[in-house]
């Protein structure tokens, strides 16, 4: 089945220690996005991806990064992490923005910082 | 500027009909969504409704739309223990899709 695969599902790391989280899909779609939620909180975009076209959010920190090397991947790095930057991950895909379809969302990362 | 708002929680009885309400800030959205989440899975698509319709029907799911006070619902009808979820509103605002906080919806024997 065509899906959105969020790897790991737990992902704990130390303060301060940069951590990796990633994210592939096999819809073969053009746009890529990272939301940020925590818990009893609305997700919040943190950046997309328009096939290789970076698009950042105004206010997500700059302890945040995302690469996508190729259409199926992509990944989300935080280089500092804080206590504060604990919450769930969750990558998404669209065919396209701004149609009706709505995301294609994974299952999300959860992020423990000790 | 943009903001989705619904309320935090919704108790309702087994078998009964749930609604939970929506209002969001941006008119010039398209698309608005109803979005569901089960515990530690992501968000699921349920249904949604392009701005120029006032309602949408899908099996149990009702959406109603009032554009005019920017407002937008969702009924399930007959709800079912598996229904016992996070629901989230959310418009399509400068091609992005904006979320509300959710409803966590909840069934009572």
């Amino acid at each position: 089945d065509a899906m959105v695969i969020q790897n790991p599902r737990y992902q704990v790391t130390q303060f301060g220690k940069p951590v990796t989280l990633s994210c592939s899909q096999t819809l073969n779609h053009n746009v890529m996005y990272w939301y940020q939620q925590k818990s009893s909180q609305a997700p919040k975009l943190l950046f997309h991806y328009y096939d290789k076209d970076f698009n950042n959010e105004a206010d997500t920190p700059d302890n945040f990064q995302s690469r996508r090397p190729n259409t199926s991947f992509c990944f989300l790095d935080i280089r500092s992490p804080g206590l504060g930057d604990a919450a769930m991950y969750l990558c998404a895909t669209s065919r396209e923005m701004g149609q009706g379809e709505g995301y294609t969302f994974g299952s999300g990362t959860r992020l423990t910082v000790v | 500027g943009e903001d989705v708002e619904q309320s935090l929680f919704l108790s309702v009885r087994e078998g009964d009909s749930s609604v939970i309400n929506c209002t969001y800030t941006d008119s010039s959205s398209t698309y608005l969504y109803w979005y569901k989440q089960e515990p530690g899975a992501g968000l699921q698509l349920l249904t949604y409704i392009f701005s120029n319709m006032d309602m949408k029907q899908d099996q149990r799911l009702t959406v109603l739309l009032n554009k005019k006070d920017k407002h937008l619902s969702l009924r399930i009808a007959d709800t079912q223990t598996g229904d016992s979820a996070i629901y989230f509103c959310a418009e399509n605002s400068a091609s992005k899709i904006i979320f509300g906080s959710g409803t966590r919806l909840s069934i009572r024997p």
